[in-house]
Formats: structure tokens, sequence, C-alpha cells
């Protein structure tokens, strides 16, 4: 659809499993961000990788872990969740210049994974 | 508050009629950014206004930006079943090592047929 593609789409998962979220960007973008959406809450930022590296750990848990082995890809691998952490976790890519957003800049979203911990 | 507010935060009006949506914020931004969600789908972006802009159209989208009052608003006009979804706003907050957007809570606008 935009561009932005991540799997699963939906996930259940117990709080011992181990799983990972997968986005991939076909955009050519260089920034790419994790992004956690819980019922009544604004979109929270998580993490943010500008050309593989993480600018940005927006003091999450340990129990997810980012992975950015290139700028189209990135991982979230989760391990001991809790049941709040369901929620839909969305990830984005963006064109990022100095280290900021350039001023015409927006984000493009993907579908988002819908993550249940039971 | 947060740095990005919506109000309302449900709307519902008749197909055909206006939707006006609002964001307040609270610092100094480089950008103001619309979004559009879908029922659990993506964000998809609808249009960035700069802070030395006071006004954008696209389509049947207005934005006014006004940074004396720290607001901006979405227009919808004429508007249709199909633009039922959530609309946010975010901010690009100027100044030090700043390259995020911050996410309000959304409107839910409801348009029936």
């Amino acid at each position: 659809e935009t561009g932005v593609t991540q799997t699963p789409r939906h996930l259940v998962m117990g709080m011992t499993n181990k799983k990972s979220l997968k986005c991939e960007q076909h955009l050519g973008h260089n920034a790419m961000y994790w992004y956690k959406q819980s019922a009544k809450k604004p979109l929270e930022l998580m993490f943010v990788y500008n050309f593989k590296e993480q600018t940005e750990n927006n003091s999450v848990p340990s129990r997810f872990s980012p992975e950015c082995p290139n700028s189209s890809h990135l991982f979230l691998h989760l391990h001991t969740l809790q049941p709040e952490d369901s929620a839909l976790y969305l990830c984005a890519s963006s064109r990022m210049e100095g280290g900021r957003l350039g001023l015409m800049d927006e984000q493009f979203f993907g579908p988002g994974t819908r993550l249940t911990v039971l | 508050s947060q740095q990005g507010e919506e109000d309302p935060q449900a709307l519902s009006i008749q197909e055909g009629e206006n939707a006006t949506m609002n964001c307040s914020y609270k610092t100094s931004i480089n950008n103001l950014q619309w979004y559009r969600q879908n029922s659990g789908r993506g964000l998809v972006h609808l249009i960035l206004i700069r802070s030395n802009e006071r006004e954008k159209h696209s389509g049947r989208l207005r934005v006014t930006l006004d940074t004396s009052k720290k607001s901006s608003s979405l227009l919808i006009t004429a508007s249709r079943a199909a633009d039922t979804a959530s609309y946010f706003c975010a901010t690009e907050v100027s100044g030090g090592s700043n390259y995020k957007l911050t996410f309000g809570k959304g409107t839910l606008l409801t348009v029936n047929p």
C-alpha cells in the first residue's frame, strides 16, 4: 500500500515466548521508526534509526530489542512480554537529513502488527 | 497536556457537511502534520504545514496554522462516508537535536451516509 510492509499482521504470544516483528521499506528512506499504539493513548515513539544507527530509545523496556541490519529493514525482537504490551505496533520510514526530518518530509507507515500477549 | 492535543475527541456529522478538527500544542515547532488512520491500520500522511506558513490546501482539505496561539485546524469539506477515520496532528519540535514527531490522541470522525 504505502511502500512499508510489516509482518506478521497479527501475533498472539505467551509471556515466555520470543518472537520478532519485521518491517521493510521500499522507498529508499534512511530513517525508520517503531511506534506503539495502545487504546486511548497517543502514538508512542519507541525507537528511531537513522542510516542503521539507533538515534532514539524512548525509555523502552529491555524486553523490546530493535535491530536494523540495513536502511531497508527493521526488526523488533520481543521476549518475556507482559499483557500490557498488547497493542498495535507500527513501523514508519522517512527521509532524514542532518539528523533531523527535512522541512518537507513526512513519515510513511506500515499497516501495523496487532500483538496480543496472553 | 501533551505536545499535540486534538479537539474534539469525537465528531459525528452527515455526509456533505464540513468537519473541523483542532490541534493545540505547547512548544515552538518546525512543522505540523496531519495524519489519518482507518481502524486498526497504519497512518496515512495528509498534509504538512511549516511554521512560516499560515494555510495550505490539498483537495478537500484545508489546514491552518496559528503559531501565536500554538494551534492548527483541519477542515474537510463536503465530507464523505469514506472520510470516517481517526485524524491525528503531529508536531516536529524546533531546536536541539529534535528529529521526531509527537502525536496527539486523535479525533475520531464519523461521517454518516
